[in-house]
């Protein structure tokens, strides 16, 4: 099984500053058939389900604010959110599905405004 | 327009069955595999299992395997999760989640609103 381990476990950032979470999976999940990353993002509050950010890596889904973008392959991966703003605080995962249909969630970064 | 609704809030007793569904409309439920995610309280998402209604074909998680049983109803669009005894620790909250698998595959796009499972005597 394919290990995500997210950093740091919790942030504090001033509300218009650049926040920066990571992620690192134990093996690659650069699917070599479509050089695509199958690492996706998502933002978690309470109350409601998971929504995704970023596919491939770095693919904003339809709707996401560009102020959120995804970089990174192989298997070190970085979202950043250029701009907090007061709805962004949530907790946020990344999730790898290299292992189609099998995959696995970091355990999550809690996003807080400082 | 797509949607996943899960069924409601259960309380059970240690040692209960218990199934809980997630409907899904407004796409074609055979294409589409269907997961299910545990949070427990205070906790973080977990990848419990998936299925493929198109043909049945599931597979679990390593720390599910055995613990709940993934099921689908092609008829109703509907996909299921059981347990035939519940403990305590598997009081959490449960999502169900769309998964579009393949050569180019999509991650969890449309999410169920949870169903929350407390498990206590």
């Amino acid at each position: 099984d394919i290990m995500m381990t997210q950093s740091p476990d919790s942030l504090a950032v001033s509300l218009g500053e650049r926040a920066t979470i990571n992620c690192k999976s134990s093996q690659s999940v650069l699917y070599s058939s479509n050089n695509n990353n199958h690492l996706a993002w998502y933002q978690h509050k309470p109350g409601q389900p998971p929504k995704l950010l970023i596919y491939r890596a770095s693919t904003r889904e339809s709707g996401v604010p560009d102020r959120f973008s995804g970089s990174g392959s192989g298997t070190d991966f970085t979202l950043t959110i250029s701009s907090l703003q007061p709805e962004d605080v949530a907790v946020y995962y990344c999730h790898q599905y290299y292992t189609t249909p099998h995959g696995s969630f970091g355990q999550g970064t809690k996003l807080e405004i400082k | 327009e797509v949607q996943l609704v899960q069924s409601g809030a259960e309380l059970k007793k240690p040692g209960e069955s218990l199934k809980i569904s997630c409907k899904s409309s407004g796409y074609s439920f055979t294409r589409y595999w269907i997961a299910w995610v545990r949070q427990m309280p205070e906790k973080g998402l977990e990848w419990m299992g998936i299925i493929f209604p198109g043909d049945s074909d599931t597979r679990y998680g390593p720390s599910f395997r055995g613990q709940v049983t993934i099921s689908a109803d092609k008829s109703t669009s509907t996909a299921y999760l059981q347990w035939t005894s519940l403990k305590a620790s598997d009081t959490g909250m449960y999502f169900c989640a769309r998964f579009y698998g393949g050569y180019d595959p999509h991650p969890f796009d449309y999410w169920g609103q949870g169903t929350l499972v407390t498990v206590s005597s």
